[in-house]
Parts: C-alpha cells; structure tokens; sequence
C-alpha cells in the first residue's frame, strides 16, 4: 500500500530560526515528489516537485531534498518568517497506466503543521 | 486569471438532501480532480477528469457523482448526503499528468452535514 509519513505532526519555532520536515514514503511506481504549503482555510499551494533524478531543490526560502534510495525527503525552512505558519504536505506520484488512461496517483501525507511566533 | 475556484465556499446539509459543488478552472486545463480533506488525513481523492466528457473513480468515490460536460467545469455531487461525507473538499486542475505537472488547487468548500 502506497504510504506518505510525515514528521513531526506540528512544530512551534520563533521567527527568524531554520526548521526542517521530514518525509518518508513507500509509493511505486516513483514518478515526482512535491511539497506543498496550506495555509489555513486555502487551498495547498506547489513549493517544489522533484523527478527520481533531482536530490535538491529550492524555492526562495524553501530547500527541498530527495533521497530515492532511501525514499526520504525533506523540506528546510530558512530564516523563518511569521507568514510561515502553515501546513506543509508532501506528496509523491506514482505513474500509473489504467485501462488506457494516463493516470499520476498522487499520495498525500497528512501535514507536519508549522507555527512561527514573533 | 482567476485560476481554480469553487462555489460554495460553506455549506450546510441535513442528511439525505442533495447538492452540486462547482469547480472551474481558466487555465485550459485537461485535468480536472475532487478531493477531500478530512482531520489528521492526507487528501484523498474522489473522482477525477481527464477530458471533457470523461470522469474516473480515484479513491473514495461511494457516495458522489461527477460531470464534466465542459472542459472548464468540473462538478461534484451529492445525491443523499451522510454525516461521514462532512469535509473540506477541493478542486484541482493540471494540464497534464506525467512528469512534473504540477496541480493548482481551488480553495475549498467546507461541507457539514447533520
């Protein structure tokens, strides 16, 4: 069964400082690994996507991280700010072929929520 | 460029009535998915829409229906509602699904039944 973990489930942090989110998962076929950040009462919105042959990378403030083999990922906050305060979700496709229909399966994790205090 | 949205954005349903939530995407997009977002769960999907005029079950399909008879539209319904089917429910659209599309989200309706 395809499964996405996610840790921790929250994390408080004061404005300014670095945190990190984990990822672990167990989806085959691996087509991409995305993040997204959810603020509340919205919809998620993309940070990253990351194909089988990308290890790293960043958006602004944002490093994501891959290790294939290991089917890790993370996600590194830097220099925190207070619009920070979110849901973080990881989520890994799988390709799928089905009755002739293309179909990406997307997994997603449950969230590690952020909370970043002045 | 209004990208994905949905209407309602709440609604409150007693048990048996029936509703259509909209979705609607100005992007061109061929993909079009319903999900829902329950507490301490990941999203899960519902149905999606690889064309105009073709739907597919995803995950958790029991319980809803979809059309898309245009290709910027994309509903969802409800024909008995059921207190198990009270949740957050989104939209997406993509344009297309391999690689590294990415999908681009609605902003939700949240849906009580009682």
């Amino acid at each position: 069964k395809n499964q996405v973990e996610q840790s921790p489930q929250s994390l408080i942090i004061l404005e300014g400082k670095n945190c990190t989110l984990q990822c672990n998962y167990t989806v085959s076929p691996f087509s991409n690994l995305r993040w997204y950040k959810q603020d509340t009462g919205r919809g998620p919105v993309s940070l990253t996507i990351m194909t089988f042959s990308e290890n790293t990378k960043s958006n602004g403030r944002y490093t994501a991280t891959l290790d294939a083999d290991t089917k890790q990922s993370s996600l590194h906050i830097t220099a925190s700010q207070l619009s920070d305060s979110a849901s973080y979700i990881c989520v890994v496709s799988a390709f799928i072929n089905a009755g002739g229909t293309s179909y990406g399966k997307l997994t997603f994790g449950q969230g590690t929520i952020l909370t970043v205090h002045p | 460029n209004a990208g994905v949205t949905q209407t309602p954005k709440f609604r409150v349903l007693k048990t048996g009535q029936s509703m259509t939530l909209l979705c609607a995407q100005d992007m061109n997009h061929e993909y079009m998915y319903w999900y829902r977002q329950d507490p301490g769960m990941g999203l899960r999907l519902i149905h999606y829409s690889v064309g105009e005029g073709t739907t597919a079950k995803g995950e958790v399909p029991d319980g809803y229906n979809v059309s898309r008879l245009k290709k910027q539209n994309f509903l969802l319904g409800l024909e008995s509602a059921a207190p198990s089917q009270t949740s957050v429910y989104f939209c997406a659209s993509s344009y297309s699904y391999s690689g590294s599309y990415e999908q681009y989200f609605g902003p939700g309706t949240r849906l009580t039944v009682t």
